[in-house]
């Protein structure tokens, strides 16, 4: 079946312009993780929702990142007043109920000039 | 050889050879652990993963070693092929706490 999707896979973003950033989950999937990762590191979490609820978001850099997932399906992170340190590939993750193995999508790689 | 600080550790094998990656995690508490390749240009990609009740654990190829007292892992590649060419981390996670916490990788070459 398809697995997770995000778009759009590049982003180049002038240094204050807002941006959105969409993931699709594997479909019955009711956990969805938002991570960063920067070159040569490993993810770093951002925030995580279960169904349409946001139950930690602890990761998330500044008050300018903000997340949704409205009908518990589709999840968009935006950032707002993009700033050169938010250049990063932006990683989306779901999982089946009860189960701890996340499923990642390609990615968002976010460039701000 | 290995490299620290700002860039990747790196292993460099001959395709046939068997290849040992180690992590080292941070959370005693962390009862549960995976083993992801990552690929230029793509997304995580599970490989295997154990629980904190468990030392060993085999699948395809790979089998991920625990141990617990000095808080390593480590995931043994038999055979390695140019295709398991790609970063390696390994993540940790701990009852309760639904999100993954990821080690820096380590980046394996492998020539033909």
């Amino acid at each position: 079946g398809a697995g997770v999707s995000q778009s759009p896979r590049y982003k180049v973003a002038k240094r204050g312009q807002d941006v959105a950033l969409r993931c699709d989950p594997i479909s019955g999937h009711v956990s969805l993780f938002w991570y960063q990762q920067a070159l040569g590191q490993g993810p770093e979490f951002l925030t995580y929702f279960q169904n349409e609820a946001q139950l930690d978001k602890s990761g998330l850099p500044s008050d300018r990142f903000f997340a949704e997932r409205p009908e518990g399906s589709v999840s968009t992170l935006k950032i707002q007043r993009t700033q050169q340190e938010d250049s990063a590939v932006y990683l989306c993750a779901s999982t089946a109920t009860k189960s701890y193995e996340q499923y990642f999508g390609p990615g968002t790689r976010l460039t701000v000039t | 050889g290995e490299s620290v600080g700002l860039h990747l550790p790196t292993l460099s094998v001959q395709e046939g050879d068997n290849s040992i990656i180690n992590c080292a995690y941070s959370n005693s508490a962390s009862d549960y652990f995976i083993w992801y390749k990552q690929e230029s240009g793509k997304g995580p990609q599970f490989i295997i993963d154990i629980r904190s009740n468990m030392d060993k654990r085999q699948g395809q190829r790979v089998t991920v070693l625990l141990n617990k007292t000095v808080k390593h892992l480590s995931l043994q590649i038999a055979a390695t092929q140019p295709g398991d060419s790609a970063v390696y981390f390994c993540a940790e996670n701990f009852s309760g706490y639904s999100t993954l916490t990821f080690g820096k990788g380590t980046m394996l070459l492998v020539s033909p």
